[in-house]
């Protein structure tokens, strides 16, 4: 079974890090190129970031590029995201997903004093 | 910055046909891909590259390219097609991701 599975998620102070974790099972996940998307509450999808197959190149929207990081390790099919300098802003359900078929079921991030 | 723009809400009686438009300026040069979302659930993929229909989705959804717009298309509305659907695509250079606002379809 197709399988992707988040960690990492909970409840940060504005200013503070986090980092998620997304667990890739049942398919070829160096093949993939991946991605983090998230939904702030009542909100739309928003791509965050992506990572190429080999890691070489790394991409994200403009409102998180210099505060998160995505990376990758082929070998333990995971994912990452770190995120720094969270802001209220900042808080959704955060996906690990292998567009544009495979999705996990989100991790929930809230940013709040 | 580049946008794809969505209807924020279309609605539909059952067994007729729904329409959702997607529109932007690079659509010409990137596919686009549909997704259904549901309460408490992650998306699911409707239609990918277009036109083209993922494995398990039923017949009655399909889609349309035609310049900057590109069209989700759904026939004969079921009850359980209400959910929001959101389109995504790339910028004119393949670099960058983006989703369109999103739609919700509602079945009277």
């Amino acid at each position: 079974e197709v399988q992707l599975v988040e960690s990492g998620g909970g409840l940060v102070q504005p200013g503070g890090s986090l980092r998620l974790s997304c667990a890739a099972s049942g398919f070829t996940f160096s093949r993939y190129c991946m991605s983090w998307v998230r939904q702030a509450p009542g909100k739309g999808l928003e791509w965050v970031a992506n990572i190429k197959q080999d890691g070489s190149e790394k991409y994200y929207v403009d409102s998180v590029r210099g505060r998160f990081t995505i990376s990758r390790d082929n070998a333990k099919s995971s994912l990452f995201l770190q995120m720094n300098s969270l802001r209220a802003e900042d808080t959704a359900i955060y996906y690990c997903a292998g567009l544009p078929d495979v999705w996990g079921q989100g991790a929930t991030v809230t940013v709040s004093s | 910055s580049y946008e794809l723009t969505q209807p924020p809400s279309v609605s539909v009686s059952p067994r007729q046909t729904a329409r959702i438009t997607c529109s932007g300026d690079a659509l010409p040069k990137q596919y686009v891909y549909w997704y259904q979302q549901k309460p408490g659930q992650a998306p699911v993929l409707v239609i990918y590259k277009d036109t083209e229909r993922p494995s398990g989705i039923p017949e009655r959804f399909s889609g349309s390219s035609s310049g900057t717009a590109v069209t989700l298309t759904i026939s004969g509305v079921q009850a359980e097609d209400e959910a929001d659907y959101y389109c995504q695509s790339a910028d004119s250079s393949g670099t960058y991701l983006l989703f369109g606002g999103g739609t919700k379809l509602t079945v009277l």
